[in-house]
């Protein structure tokens, strides 16, 4: 069965802080593909990175960074610096190699900056 | 850009009543997905279609149906409306093959009363 835990239900950091999501995730697939969306308020969930399982390197995107750790089967994100307008609702989610499409998400985590 | 369209950001219906959430997409994508979204529970698939007429149930496809006549549109239907299905609905589509990313919709959030 496939499965993704993010344990962090909220998290409130102050502007500037830097600040990471915990994603955890379980498959027996040797192949399958990792994503982070974010959900601001206003609904739609917007796409942020997709990793395969052969690529553990991390990346980089701006202010933005994802820690790919297959040992401990985690997609961990990392906001540094982080901004008001990062507030939103983070989902990490999982697709399986070996059939198409669907999804499997975790629960979310509630990411609040305050100024 | 692909345009995911949700014909209606917010719904409300009374118990009972058949419900019809409808789903557009412009960028002529294979797949197409609606999912529901509960406080605490994350994202749950109810149903998702790889092509014309064709569907698929996903975790929790107890309570609706769908329909897929047109590649483009994506319909979710509630034959008799009750409140447990007070929710938000998103609607999801990707072009496949299976490492690309979706694209979702705004989303709908329908009240039962």
């Amino acid at each position: 069965a496939q499965k993704v835990t993010q344990a962090q239900t909220e998290i409130s950091v102050v502007e500037k802080e830097d600040v990471t999501l915990d994603c955890v995730y379980e498959t027996r697939d040797t192949t399958y593909y990792l994503f982070w969306y974010k959900q601001p308020p206003s609904g739609e969930l917007v796409f942020l990175i997709r990793r395969n399982s052969f690529d553990e390197q991390n990346e980089i995107s701006g202010r933005y960074s994802w820690n790919f750790q297959k040992s401990t089967s985690s997609f961990n994100f990392t906001i540094t610096a982080s901004q008001v307008v990062d507030s939103a609702v983070y989902f990490c989610a999982l697709r399986r190699g070996s059939t198409l499409g669907r999804l499997y998400f975790g629960r979310g985590t509630q990411l609040t900056v305050w100024p | 850009d692909v345009k995911v369209t949700q014909s209606s950001r917010y719904l409300v219906k009374r118990t009972g009543e058949k419900v019809f959430l409808e789903c557009v997409q412009d960028m002529d994508h294979e797949n197409m997905f609606w999912y529901r979204q509960d406080p605490g529970l994350g994202l749950r698939l109810i149903y998702f279609s790889y092509d014309v007429k064709m569907k698929e149930k996903g975790d929790i496809p107890e309570g609706y149906s769908v329909s897929r006549e047109k590649k483009e549109r994506f319909s979710l239907i509630l034959e008799s409306a009750s409140t447990n299905q007070t929710s938000m609905y998103l609607c999801a589509t990707e072009r496949g093959p299976m490492n690309t990313e979706a694209f979702f919709g705004q989303g709908t959030r329908l009240t039962v009363v």
